[in-house]
């Protein structure tokens, strides 16, 4: 869905290095999550966001940030990269002004591969 | 109880098989629910919402049983590519956060 763009699609690093994966979307939605998912763990929460100025840990949020620069603009950083951050990111998007505040789905960028030597 | 609960599978059933698959959850006040689709290291994709009545799109009907707190997919006349990892979403609506299950995997053998 060309709709959530995420970037790099992927990428090799060391550990100790910073990271910023970033999210951009063109659907106008207003709420952006972050997510990883690791082989027979699912998709497992690490930040949203509900608008600009509203920024919500998730369950996994312990060595990452993020930052919602513009409602279309939600990036993740990983402040000192270390191994078990290895995974496959999600970002996600969606509308919470459409029918019941908070009910409609999400949609997903193509996902960042992250590896960390 | 967990959150939300599928059978990991995997489900094996050839082609033209009818399938189904259920999900469980815990949160009663729950407001809506989906199935989303996932093919392997790739992301997931809406597949259809669940509605209380019901709701059926070509070969794919999705049921919800509030009573008894769990949704269900049903694939009729399954396809080589129907082989995938299902996977259903129970949202509670208003700020809260959605939980999405594990997955089922659903593969359709020749």
């Amino acid at each position: 869905d060309a709709d959530v763009t995420q970037t790099p699609r992927n990428r090799i690093t060391k550990t100790g290095k910073r990271i910023m994966l970033e999210c951009s979307q063109t659907k106008g939605h207003d709420r952006m999550y972050w997510y990883r998912q690791d082989p027979g763990l699912g998709l497992r929460l690490i930040y949203y966001s509900f608008d600009v100025k509203d920024i919500n840990k998730g369950e996994i949020s312990d060595g990452y940030s993020v930052s919602r620069q513009a409602q279309a603009k939600f990036s993740l950083s990983l402040e000192s990269a270390i191994p078990n951050q290895t995974a496959l990111y999600f970002c996600a998007t969606s509308d919470s002004r459409t029918g019941s505040i908070g009910t409609q789905p999400q949609h997903f960028g193509d996902g960042t591969r992250l590896s960390i030597l | 109880r967990k959150e939300v609960e599928q059978d990991p599978g995997p489900f094996n059933v050839p082609e033209g098989a009818t399938v189904a698959f259920n999900c469980t959850y815990s949160n009663s006040a729950s407001q809506s629910f989906f199935w989303y689709r996932q093919d392997c290291r790739k992301e997931p994709k809406l597949l259809m919402s669940v509605y209380s009545s019901g709701n059926e799109d070509g070969r794919f009907t999705a049921q919800l049983n509030r009573a008894s707190q769990y949704i269900s997919l049903l694939i009729r006349d399954s396809k080589l590519s129907d082989s995938a990892t299902y996977l259903c979403v129970v949202n509670p609506g208003g700020y809260q956060k959605v939980t999405f299950g594990t997955g089922t995997k659903l593969q359709v053998i020749p």
